[in-house]
């Protein structure tokens, strides 16, 4: 069955802190898989994504095929990385395009 | 360029009716997804159209339908409406068949059933 896990639904740290937002998947073929993150009262937008192995406003994440985690990661948190963050997988070997979303993590940075 | 453009912004109904909501993707995408968002359960892909076909469809009753039209705007309606059903709905459009890009959401229509 394809999954997409999200074990914690809150994460709170300080300011210049690391963050790591853990995600785990569960699929049989080759997973294509996203970071969304959601502002207060903005759109889902799409943070990156694994194919592209880019860094997007200091975060990366590194698809672990071994351990099947997608974790996100940032060395030091910003007081404006407050969101939440949804991780998400899609299938290359699936005809559709389905996102398969995990519950989704609230991100809170305080000073 | 314009994002996606979801339509109506809210949206009450009764239980019993119907509702039709609609999406505007991103000018040259092919490919509309909708997706329900709930807190209980979160996002739930509900159905993709690609060039006015459904391309995939989630797990979601019947009541729940959907279909794209040649500039590849897309409705979606719900019959029979339940309380069940108040979540926000979202829209997402992308390239089609290009697997390596991700998905552009529009704002939702955010539907209350009383």
């Amino acid at each position: 069955a394809q999954r997409v896990t999200q074990p914690e639904k809150l994460l709170s740290v300080f300011k210049g802190a690391p963050v790591e937002l853990k995600c785990n998947y569960s699929y049989s073929g080759s997973p294509e898989l996203f970071w969304y993150v959601q502002y207060s009262r903005q759109r889902l937008q799409l943070l990156l994504r694994h194919i592209s192995r880019e860094s997007i406003k200091g975060f990366t994440a590194d698809l672990n095929k071994g351990e099947t985690s997608f974790h996100l990661k940032k060395p030091f948190a910003q007081e404006e990385d407050s969101a939440m963050y949804y991780c998400a997988l899609r299938g290359l070997n699936q005809a559709g395009t389905a996102l398969i979303f995990g519950k989704g993590t609230t991100l809170s940075v305080s000073s | 360029k314009a994002g996606v453009t979801q339509t109506p912004r809210y949206l009450i109904k009764t239980r019993g009716q119907q509702v039709t909501l609609s999406c505007s993707p991103i000018s040259g995408h092919r490919s509309v997804s909708w997706y329900q968002q709930t807190p209980g359960q979160g996002l739930q892909f509900l159905f993709e159209y690609f060039s006015e076909t459904q391309r995939n469809k989630g797990n979601f009753p019947g009541r729940f339908s959907g279909r794209q039209f040649s500039n590849s705007r897309s409705e979606m309606n719900v019959s029979t409406l339940e309380l069940g059903d108040s979540a926000l709905y979202l829209c997402a459009s992308s390239l089609g068949d290009q697997r390596v890009y991700g998905y552009t959401f529009g704002s939702g229509t955010r539907l209350t059933v009383v």
